[in-house]
This record gives structure tokens, sequence and C-alpha cells, in this order.
């Protein structure tokens, strides 16, 4: 069974500074679609940015970026130039063949100004 | 539209009594997903539709759980018999059929079991 793991229960990082999240999965698939979503407090999951398993090249949004190591099986998000608004929980989702989505534990990212 | 929607946003029940939770989403989409989030964990799969049709359901869903999603339109989550146990944030989610996207989620529907 595909299994998500989040090691980093919590990350602080200044304002304008950058931070990584990590996440690391475990699966026998080869083709699988990787996702990082943000839950702010008290509000819903937002979708940050996916990853297609079967491109090597690593996707981007904006401020957000990840470093994708397949044979490594690990997923890591990169935060740049923070913002206040990037508080909030973060969980690293695996999307099996089924199309459920598996989730790791989460990471609570909090800005300090 | 505007999203997906949920109702009620929270729930106060007494153990033992049944609940029932409707599920609005984005009118395109075919897929419409079930999850149950604990203070501090992330969510737990508990079943899909593909239009009306129930295609899966995890280990998670007890006798007591049950879900429809009629003319393949909204969706209901209905627990019987509550339980403390059952408390947590009851998310949906719907997404489009060969749009890999994501899941466009709802903000789900906070029940506590007293």
């Amino acid at each position: 069974a595909q299994t998500v793991t989040q090691s980093q229960p919590e990350m602080s990082v200044q304002e304008a500074e950058t931070v990584t999240l990590s996440c690391t999965y475990d699966t026998s698939e080869s083709d699988y679609y990787l996702f990082w979503y943000k839950q702010p407090p008290s509000r819903q999951m937002i979708l940050v940015i996916r990853q297609e398993a079967y491109k090597q090249q690593n996707a981007t949004e904006n401020r957000f970026s990840v470093n994708f190591q397949k044979a490594a099986k690990s997923f890591s998000l990169k935060i740049s130039d923070s913002q206040l608004g990037d508080a909030a929980m973060y969980f690293c989702a695996y999307r099996s063949a089924y199309y459920q989505l598996i989730w790791g534990a989460g990471t609570k990212l909090i800005i300090k100004p | 539209d505007t999203g997906v929607s949920q109702d009620p946003r929270h729930k106060i029940t007494k153990r033992g009594q049944n609940v029932t939770f409707r599920c609005d989403p984005i009118s395109e989409h075919n897929r419409l997903y079930w999850y149950r989030q604990t203070l501090g964990q992330g969510p737990e799969f508990l079943t899909y539709f593909q239009n009306e049709a129930q295609l899966e359901k995890s280990r998670l869903l007890s006798d007591r759980f049950s879900a429809e999603r009629p003319k393949g339109s909204f969706s209901t989550l209905e627990i019987q018999r509550t339980e403390q146990g059952d408390s947590a944030m009851y998310l949906c989610a719907s997404s489009f059929w060969g749009n890999y996207r994501g899941y466009t989620f709802g903000s789900g529907t906070r029940l506590t079991v007293v």
C-alpha cells in the first residue's frame, strides 16, 4: 500500500526568506501524481502545486516549486519569499491509480514577521 | 459556480443520533470524494463516486456510514448511531475525470459528538 510521510510536524521561517518542506512516499506504481495542498486555519484545502511522475521537470507555480526525486521517492516543496499569508498546514498527497488521495500528516508552517 | 459547497459547516449531535451532511460539487465535475480529517492529521479517504456510481469505499467506512449521489449531482453522507469517535471534519472534494489538475475541496463539515 502507498504511504506518504512528512517528517516535519512544524517549520518556521522569517518573512521574505525561503523554506523547504519535506515529503517522502512509498509506492510500487510507476505512474502517479503528487500534490501539495495548503490548509489555512479553519479554511478549505487549497491546491498549491502538482507533479506528474512521468515528467522529469520540476513543477513551479510562482513562488512555489518542487524538487521531485522519483528514484528516491522524495517530493519537497520550496516556498520562496515567504509571506504572512503562507502560514498554514501543508499536506503532501499521492494520487493512486484508484484516484483516491493518500495524505501525509502535514507540516505546520509559521511565518515570523 | 462558486466551488464545492458543504452543508452544514458545523454540527453538534448527541451520541446515538443520526446525522446527514450534504455536498454540492462543481457542476461539471463527475467525480466526488468524501474524506475525514481529525485534528492534527491529514485527511483519510472514505469513498468516492463517478457520476452516481459509488466506485470505492474505504475499510474505514463502517456499516453506520452510507453515502449517496443520486443523479450524479449532490452527495449526502449519513452517519447512523453516532459515536464520539466520529467527531471529525468531513471533507468533500470533486474533480473531472481525465483532468488531473487536482481536486477542489469544500470547506468541510465539522462534526462534534457529545
